[in-house]
């Protein structure tokens, strides 16, 4: 079945820094989707990305759709201490009837 | 999401008992989901629902069940639970197409 890489699968860093991660498919997707999950909570949607190149923003959140629909990113700009959690991808093709889960970037932000 | 509520929230059962845990959404979607998560793993789909007449299996259904008794609602069983059924236990609604999914807080399976 189609599955989805994160990477990294986890980091740590200083608040006030930058933040990139991706999420990879072996397949093309039409839907790339965002969520961050906080402990003791389900995942949250952050961002919702339906076209190739697509560019689309959530605050501090900025995640693209990769030209090759292969691939989508996440960046978040200027961390702070409440985006620790774990960020997870999802995809979906034309010819699956559900949303395929990534195994999540684990985010630390040290103060 | 309070607009998907699951229920109990913690659970400690037994090897060999029967369990059900329950979800209910106002949110009026059609679609409802069963999803389990482990460390590392991510959400794995356990059972889907696209409306109260029908019931499909997804990656990873054998050892549960589930019943949509009407659109709110949506329970999943572990007829027999084992120890390796332990872990997080999310429901998720969508409306309908591409739309995204949104997920209750999820129950905390422990089988001992």
């Amino acid at each position: 079945g189609q599955q989805l890489n994160q990477s990294p699968q986890s980091m740590f860093i200083q608040e006030g820094e930058d933040v990139s991660m991706n999420c990879t498919s072996s397949s093309i997707f039409n839907t790339w989707l965002w969520y961050k999950q906080e402990p003791g909570e389900g995942p949250v949607l952050l961002i919702a990305l339906y076209k190739a190149g697509e560019l689309t923003s959530n605050g501090r959140l900025t995640a693209q759709f990769g030209i090759t629909r292969k691939d989508s990113f996440l960046n978040i700009s200027a961390s702070i201490p409440s985006d620790v959690g774990i960020y997870f991808c999802a995809g979906r093709d034309n010819y699956g009837q559900n949303f395929v889960f990534g195994p999540g970037t684990r985010l630390s932000v040290l103060p | 999401d309070a607009d998907v509520t699951q229920t109990p929230r913690n659970r400690i059962t037994k090897t060999g008992k029967r369990i059900m845990l329950e979800c209910s959404q106002t949110k009026g979607h059609d679609r409802m989901y069963w999803y389990r998560q482990d460390p590392g793993l991510g959400l794995r789909l356990i059972y889907y629902s696209f409306d109260v007449k029908d019931i499909n299996k997804g990656e990873i259904s054998d050892g549960y069940s589930v019943s949509r008794q009407a659109q709110a609602k949506f329970s999943l069983s572990l007829e027999s639970a084992i120890p390796n059924q332990t872990a997080l236990y999310f429901c998720a609604t969508s409306d309908m197409g591409q739309q995204p999914q949104h997920f209750g807080d999820g129950t905390r399976l422990s089988i001992l």
